[in-house]
């Protein structure tokens, strides 16, 4: 089953509106949690998550982890059609000494009409 | 900035045939990753290496091996293709053992016929 769950899976807004993507997991020895971005290629990395309650913040974007409860959300404000991409959340864990591994959501797909 | 490149970015290849997928990065990072990305799956990892000629498994190694000979490649080898391995591959690397966010290449999107 998966380990980290994203949701919506998809979304479609208007410019200007504000999104939020929930990502929640389960997934012992946790490390951090992290956000990537992906157009038509390479993911590109938004924020790493260690600390509860810490809000990161770049631009329109910010995100936040909730390790009592187990998850996080990625918010975007005033959307842009160029905002529209896959959003992955990945959550890092620790096995043996070796080094941390990621498990990757689906993603969520949001599309921004102009 | 930090380069992950990837040789091809279009692939066919026949059922059966040996395929190579290349990977090279240029910021000395010690650890590099294979994901496959398949719609309405996400990333999955099939091997990573910490250090040269160091390799592990990851969720789905069967039907792949990889080649790490210098620090900067990291070789992805599908020993005889086959059509469910017809995916997008994407390489990735990180600086430290954890806490160090991945960077990718543009992917390797291969079809097998």
């Amino acid at each position: 089953e998966d380990k980290v769950v994203q949701s919506p899976l998809s979304l479609v807004v208007h410019e200007g509106d504000t999104v939020t993507l929930n990502c929640s997991y389960e997934v012992t020895n946790f490390r951090s949690l992290l956000w990537y971005k992906q157009e038509k290629k390479a993911p590109t990395f938004l924020f790493m998550l260690t600390s509860s309650g810490i809000e990161k913040k770049s631009g329109r974007l910010s995100s936040i982890l909730d390790k009592k409860e187990l998850f996080s959300i990625l918010n975007i404000t005033a959307t842009q059609t160029g905002d529209s991409a896959i959003y992955l959340c990945a959550v890092e864990w620790y096995k043996g000494s070796t080094l941390g591994r990621l498990y990757f959501g689906r993603g969520t797909q949001l599309t921004v009409w102009p | 900035d930090v380069k992950v490149t990837q040789s091809s970015r279009y692939l066919v290849k026949r059922t059966g045939e040996k395929v190579f997928l290349e990977c090279v990065q240029d910021m000395d990072h010690e650890n590099m990753f294979w994901y496959r990305q398949d719609p309405g799956l996400g990333l999955r990892l099939i091997y990573f290496s910490y250090d040269v000629k160091m390799k592990e498994k990851g969720d789905i190694p069967e039907g792949y091996s990889v080649s790490r000979e210098k620090k900067e490649r990291f070789s992805l080898i599908l020993e005889s293709a086959s059509t469910n391995q017809t995916s997008m591959y994407l390489c990735a690397s990180s600086f430290r053992k954890y806490n160090s966010p991945l960077h990718f290449g543009n992917g390797t999107r291969l079809t097998v016929t």
